[in-house]
């Protein structure tokens, strides 16, 4: 089945810079890969996502990218501030087609004002 | 639109007791999930299911462990003689009928399970 394998673990900016998180996947034909925010004690919160047939997807300061032929894709945040702090989770969609998500293990990003 | 609601948010349990988790998609969706979230770490996808069936299991534990989507009323997972092992966030999520690959997930706020 997928696996996905997600790094850094943590991360740690100043506020105003930009964080990349990167995600790689095992399973060619996963075809979906969102990103979810997930402040202490809350629910994951899609922030961001990107279907296979997309290179790359922004949304004001957030943006991702995706390389299907390297199976990796990655989070952008620019200017960053300090409500970004919380702890981020790419996901892929195996090619199932039922819409199970398989999850990375989590970047904690801390944003220092 | 209420979203997902799960309860209780929090739960107890002692070693040996049965513990039950409910889970309310958002009105409209017929598509249930449930994940767990051990302390530090990511989600892992356990059951999917819909209205009376469910649809894969490939993440349940083998034993204590079950899901039933019933025709009226929420989702439930049961965790039956729960072990120290089993604390841990519980998370729903709902996608509307008809989702394929691509569809939004939403997730309720979970079910946080401590036993003691």
């Amino acid at each position: 089945g997928e696996n996905v394998e997600q790094h850094p673990s943590t991360l740690s900016v100043q506020e105003g810079d930009s964080a990349v998180i990167k995600c790689t996947y095992s399973d060619s034909a996963s075809n979906y890969f969102p990103w979810y925010k997930q402040e202490l004690g809350k629910r994951p919160q899609l922030i961001i996502d990107i279907r296979s047939n997309v290179g790359e997807k922004k949304d004001q300061r957030i943006a991702v990218t995706l390389n299907k032929t390297a199976k990796h894709f990655s989070l952008h945040i620019t200017e960053t501030q300090p409500e970004d702090s919380a702890v981020y989770f790419c996901a892929a969609s195996e090619a199932s087609n039922t819409g199970k998500l398989i999850f990375g293990q989590g970047t904690t990003l801390q944003v220092k004002p | 639109n209420a979203g997902v609601m799960q309860n209780p948010r929090h739960l107890v349990r002692r070693r040996g007791q049965e513990a039950r988790l409910r889970c309310s998609p958002m009105k409209g969706h017929s598509h249930v999930y449930w994940y767990r979230q051990l302390p530090e770490e990511g989600l892992k996808f356990m059951v999917y299911l819909q209205k009376e069936n469910i649809i894969d299991e490939s993440g349940m534990p083998k034993e204590r462990f079950s899901a039933e989507f019933p025709k009226e009323g929420p989702s439930i997972l049961r965790i039956q003689q729960v072990v120290r092992g089993d604390s841990a966030a519980y998370f729903c999520a709902s996608s509307p009928p008809g989702s394929r690959v691509g569809t939004e997930a939403f997730f309720g706020q979970g079910t946080r399970l401590t036993v003691v």
